[in-house]
């Protein structure tokens, strides 16, 4: 059975700090596929990266990085110079390789930004 | 860009009524799904859809049932419901990737039922 642990419920910083959400997977798929979503107080779940288990390499898109590390079996995810906007629920997901590829995901980090 | 909308953001209902949520997408995907969400327990998968009239149980099926006989529409039905189905309920499609189905779920507005 697939599984995802994101380990931290909440964290609060300050802004323009840096902040790493924690995600940890588990899967016996050699192909698979890891993501993360936003939540922000709206509701909705708006995508923010998709990556397969056969690239590792690390991905930067303006302020949000990522690293993947099979051997550790972790996808952490890290907001550099945080800003209140930054403020939502974060989910890492992951994705089987079954018919309409369904997602498990972890139970959430809530980040809160302050002034 | 990748339009998921549900029929409503809010709805209370009364324990024992017949529920329908419904979502619908615009990009022509495969795939549909519904999820609840719970504090601290995440996305949980309900039922999922691959194609029109296809359905599979996820997670947690009980105590619901889908439909799907459009290829944009995938309805929620709660036969009956009840106080422990108040929660967050989110729709989300995807599209089959060169035939590996393995695309990203975009997901709707999310609508939060209360069931009293």
């Amino acid at each position: 059975a697939q599984k995802v642990t994101q380990a931290q419920t909440e964290i609060s910083v300050v802004e323009k700090e840096d902040v790493t959400l924690d995600c940890v997977y588990e899967t016996r798929d050699t192909t698979y596929y890891l993501f993360w979503y936003k939540q922000p107080p709206s509701g909705e779940l708006v995508f923010l990266i998709r990556r397969n288990s056969f690239d590792e390499q690390n991905e930067i898109s303006g302020r949000y990085s990522w690293n993947f590390q099979k051997s550790t079996s972790s996808f952490n995810f890290t907001i550099t110079a945080s800003q209140v906007v930054d403020s939502a629920v974060y989910f890492c997901a992951l994705s089987d390789t079954g018919t309409a590829s369904k997602l498990t995901f972890g139970t959430g980090t809530r980040l809160q930004v302050t002034l | 860009d990748v339009k998921v909308t549900q029929s409503s953001r809010y709805l209370v209902k009364r324990t024992g009524e017949k529920v329908f949520l419904e979502c619908v997408q615009d990009m022509d995907h495969e795939n549909m799904f519904w999820y609840r969400q719970d504090p601290g327990l995440g996305l949980r998968l309900i039922y999922f859809s691959y194609d029109v009239k296809m359905k599979e149980k996820g997670d947690i099926p009980e105590g619901y049932s889908v439909s799907r006989e459009k290829k944009e529409r995938f309805s929620l039905i709660l036969e009956s419901a009840s106080t422990n189905q108040t929660s967050m309920y989110l729709c989300a499609s995807s599209s089959i990737l060169k035939g590996l189905s393995t695309d990203t779920q975009y997901f709707g507005p999310g609508t939060r039922l209360t069931v009293l």
